[in-house]
């Protein structure tokens, strides 16, 4: 049974540093990982896709990796702002293929100006 | 092109009522996915569907709750007899035609978030 880990669960850092949100997985076979990006109290907005077969992909100030073998991704965020404060979750498709999604708990990140 | 769509954003029900959430796919995308946020929890899967088809039901409760894609209209997510365990937000994916051996972006609605009395 797929189970996916974020780590840490809060992060509270100061405006302007860079840093890394972890999510690991305990079946490698997998399709893909999503990063999303959820603000209170509103839905799911995508980040970053990683497929099977990527090491990692860039959007803007967001870096994700992707280590299948170890089960591992991170999301590194460069030069953080006070927007970017809100729930960070990894989700992977499943060994199945059915399309569903399985979420960590997620990372609440806080940015202080 | 509007993103995925749910109505109501907000739904009250006494216990015993029904819940009937709505969800509209994206412009072009034949597949739907519901997800459910617990309080204090992370999303679970509940379905799976495409047009006229459940293709995993695998985190639908066994009673009480159904869901459908008609060929017309939108996904409903409908849960009978509602119980305040099932207070939660309800958050509603679509996304294009997979291609073999991988998957396609999720795309995620606004959420419904039913509160039972």
């Amino acid at each position: 049974k797929q189970e996916v880990t974020q780590i840490p669960a809060a992060l509270s850092v100061p405006e302007g540093e860079n840093l890394v949100l972890n999510c690991s997985f305990t079946d490698s076979a997998i399709y893909n990982l999503q990063w999303f990006r959820q603000d209170p109290g509103k839905g799911l907005t995508s980040l970053l896709l990683i497929q099977s077969s990527q090491r990692e992909q860039t959007s803007g100030r967001l870096n994700a990796s992707l280590d299948k073998s170890s089960g591992r991704s991170t999301l590194y965020i460069a030069a953080s702002q006070p927007g970017d404060s809100a729930t960070y979750l990894c989700a992977v498709h499943g060994s199945s293929n059915t399309g569903k999604l399985i979420f960590g708990q997620g990372t609440t990140l806080q940015v202080k100006p | 092109n509007a993103g995925v769509m749910q109505n109501p954003r907000h739904l009250v029900r006494r216990r015993g009522q029904e819940a009937r959430l709505r969800c509209s796919p994206m412009k072009g995308h034949s597949h739907v996915y519901w997800y459910r946020q617990l309080p204090e929890e992370g999303l679970k899967f509940m379905v799976y569907l495409q047009k006229e088809n459940i293709i995993d039901e695998s985190g639908m409760p066994k009673e009480r709750f159904s869901a459908e894609f008609p060929k017309e209209g939108p996904s409903i997510l409908r849960i009978q007899q509602v119980v305040r365990g099932d207070s939660a937000a309800y958050f509603c994916a679509s996304s294009p035609k997979m291609t073999s051996g991988s998957a396609d972006t999720q795309y995620f609605g606004p959420g419904t978030r039913l509160t039972v009395l």
